[in-house]
């Protein structure tokens, strides 16, 4: 099915452990994003890549890092994982602004 | 700072009545707003949008309207069905910034 996949769907993690979220799109878009939900904030933006090549940080980008490995796909880096990070991390895609972002199915984290 | 607010957490509406979801902003930057609907273990997934320069959009149960002079905008779903429930969040953007969410409202249709 066309859209965006993310991968794992669930981790849990030890204090200090790093691991990387995969997402790829296969619909040509050009900008992607990985947003994270908690309880009572809504989806807040951690960095997104307007075009390949380009990432910007987002609203909460602290403990994170990112990587545009090519059109498909953009990752997110966890080097030293610590509880604050425990969330559901969305990845999506987006192409023109009047359909808004496609999103994944999510990546549910628990930092123990 | 929380430019988009939703500030009813959750809302329960009998099956076949209607559901008015609420949302305000504080930017008035933004030009162009969108609804998500999304269900648990899924992510959200696009319902309906509207740009600045209408009060209103129509799409089958769904309709969004929006007053710019108060800075809201509402969902109303009509009649509301019970794979309706889900968590609703309104988000918004101007320009080609990246979209704000606000933080969800939970709907729960009673059958």
């Amino acid at each position: 099915n066309a859209g965006v996949t993310q991968t794992p769907k669930f981790q849990v993690l030890k204090t200090g452990q790093s691991m990387t979220l995969q997402c790829a799109q296969d619909m040509n878009h050009n900008s992607m994003y990985w947003y994270r939900q908690d309880p009572g904030m809504g989806l807040r933006l951690i960095y997104y890549s307007a075009s390949e090549g380009t990432t910007d940080k987002g609203e909460v980008p602290n403990g994170y890092n990112v990587s545009r490995l090519n059109k498909r796909e953009f990752s997110l880096r966890l080097e030293s994982a610590a509880p604050s990070q425990t969330s559901v991390y969305f990845c999506a895609s987006s192409e023109t602004r009047s359909y808004g972002y496609t999103f994944g199915s999510g990546t549910r984290l628990t930092v123990v | 700072d929380q430019q988009v607010k939703q500030n009813s957490p959750s809302l329960s509406v009998q099956e076949g009545r209607i559901s008015i979801l609420n949302c305000d902003y504080t930017n008035s930057m933004f030009d162009y707003f969108l609804w998500y609907k999304k269900y648990p273990a899924e992510g959200p997934t696009f319902l309906i949008s509207i740009s600045s320069i209408k009060d209103k959009n129509e799409d089958g149960r769904f309709t969004v309207f929006l007053n710019k002079s108060a800075k809201h905008l509402s969902l109303h779903i009509v009649p509301s069905q019970p794979g309706d429930s889900a968590v609703y969040f309104c988000a918004a953007l101007f320009g080609n910034e990246k979209l704000t969410f606000g933080t969800g409202t939970r709907l729960t249709i009673i059958p």
